[in-house]
């Protein structure tokens, strides 16, 4: 069956860090990959997309890279901020429709 | 301002009561969909809309209902038959098919007891 892993264990890096998210999935060939970004008791927000053919997109402090082949995406935030602390949330396509299939999320934590 | 509203933000039943969650968008975007997020998992598709007058069942539709009888509108209704209804329940709409990013509401808590 499809499957999206992310890890559950919450990430704990100093303010100024790089932070690297990581999403995994198995038995899938997404055409594109979302991330979005979840404070507690909130919704989510999007933050990127990236498609099959597109190796690397960047956004401001945010970078994500998508790696068919191993079937992984990283998520970057350069030059983290306290305020960077949240979930962040890998979500892929399913049978290349817009219907989406969400990981569970890793949290984040930046230290000042 | 537009966006997408749900309400309440806090609900709580008893047991065998039927409750209707509210969504809400002004977006004019033609997909709408309700998922279902527990602590430490995913978020989980209960129903979509890609259009008025149409709806399709997602991956946990048992025990939930749904309309689309205006574009700004799709409320969900957990019945009496969802098994464990208590969760956090987010609506999100999208401009249509396509590899379009959704914008989510700010979510309904439902407790029941």
């Amino acid at each position: 069956s499809q499957k999206i892993e992310q890890n559950s264990e919450a990430l704990n890096i100093q303010e100024g860090k790089t932070a690297t998210l990581t999403c995994n999935y198995t038995n899938y060939s997404p055409a594109y990959l979302q991330w979005y970004r979840q404070d507690p008791g909130r919704g989510p927000v999007f933050l990127l997309l990236i498609r099959e053919n597109e190796k690397e997109k960047r956004k401001e402090r945010l970078k994500v890279t998508f790696d068919t082949t191993l079937k992984q995406s990283l998520f970057h935030i350069t030059a983290s901020q306290p305020a960077d602390s949240a979930t962040y949330l890998c979500a892929l396509d399913r049978d290349s429709s817009y219907k989406l299939i969400f990981g569970s999320g890793t949290r984040l934590l930046v230290r000042p | 301002d537009g966006g997408i509203t749900q309400s309440p933000k806090y609900l709580f039943r008893k047991e065998g009561q039927n409750v209707t969650l509210s969504c809400e968008q002004n977006l004019n975007h033609d997909a709408m969909y309700w998922y279902r997020q527990d602590p430490g998992q995913g978020l989980r598709l209960i129903y979509y809309s890609q259009i008025v007058n149409d709806f399709q069942k997602g991956d946990i539709a048992e025990g939930y209902s749904v309309s689309r009888e205006k574009k700004e509108s799709f409320p969900l209704t957990v019945t009496s038959a969802q098994k464990n209804p208590t969760a956090f329940y987010l609506c999100a709409s999208s401009i249509g098919q396509g590899t379009y990013e959704q914008y989510f509401g700010p979510g309904t808590r439902l407790t029941v007891t």
